[in-house]
């Protein structure tokens, strides 16, 4: 199996802060990598797709990049709507596979 | 819109059996591969099962325990779960999309709300 590490596995930050999580694979995925944000109580939103492709209707605050092993999503001015979990998966093989998460906090 | 409503979700005992369904509406549910993940109370996402043109695959966890299947004429995906266990409990999302064709992967990019299972004493 494939594994995904994450890190860090929390973050405090402020609003308008640049913020990076970063995502590695056990093994090459080339880009078949998605990142996901999740709020309590509600299910995971796709953000990325394919590495680097924003999802349609996100903002564009939100990037992503990387190959191969080494992954990072980006949030270029952190939002107060964007306070959640993310967690990375790669779905270039099953069993699928996710990153532990990362919970975004106010700082 | 695309929608996906699950149910079925109830306390169960250690052993007993429950199927899960999703009806799939604002889409043609018959042309997607459709999966199952799973979140444990306070813990991380873990995929359960896809079932795609050519076949289903399962996570280690459930294999010979649960059962995807679809009933596309009612635009319904379902999980049988037998033998169930404690560390079972969790909500149940199913979502659409996932395999590879050709070249090509392609990633679960509509989740629903979830239904929660609680297997439990």
């Amino acid at each position: 199996d494939i594994q995904m590490t994450q890190s860090p596995s929390t973050l405090s930050a402020s609003v308008g802060d640049r913020v990076t999580i970063t995502c590695r694979a056990s093994q090459s995925i080339s880009t078949w990598l998605a990142w996901y944000q999740q709020k309590p109580g509600k299910a995971p939103k796709v953000l990325i797709y394919k590495a680097s492709s924003l999802q349609s209707g996100d903002p564009s605050r939100f990037s992503g990049s990387g190959s191969g092993t080494e992954f990072t999503l980006t949030i270029s001015s952190l939002q107060p709507d964007d306070f959640a979990t993310y967690y990375c998966q790669q779905y270039n093989s099953f069993p699928w596979t996710f990153g532990q998460g990362t919970k975004v906090e106010i700082k | 819109e695309v929608q996906l409503l699950e149910s079925g979700g109830d306390l169960v005992q250690p052993g007993g059996s429950l199927r899960l369904s999703c009806a799939a509406s604002g889409f043609t549910f018959s042309a997607h591969v459709m999966s199952w993940v799973r979140q444990a109370p306070g813990e991380g996402l873990e995929w359960v099962s896809t079932i795609t043109g050519g076949g289903t695959y399962y996570a280690d966890s459930v294999k010979g325990r649960f059962t995807i299947s679809r009933e596309n004429s009612k635009n319904t995906l379902y999980l049988q779960m037998n033998s169930l266990r404690a560390e079972d409990t969790a909500i149940y999302y199913c979502a659409r999309g996932g395999g590879c064709a050709g070249s090509n992967c392609y990633w679960p990019d509509r989740w629903g709300q979830g239904t929660l299972v609680t297997v439990s004493s």
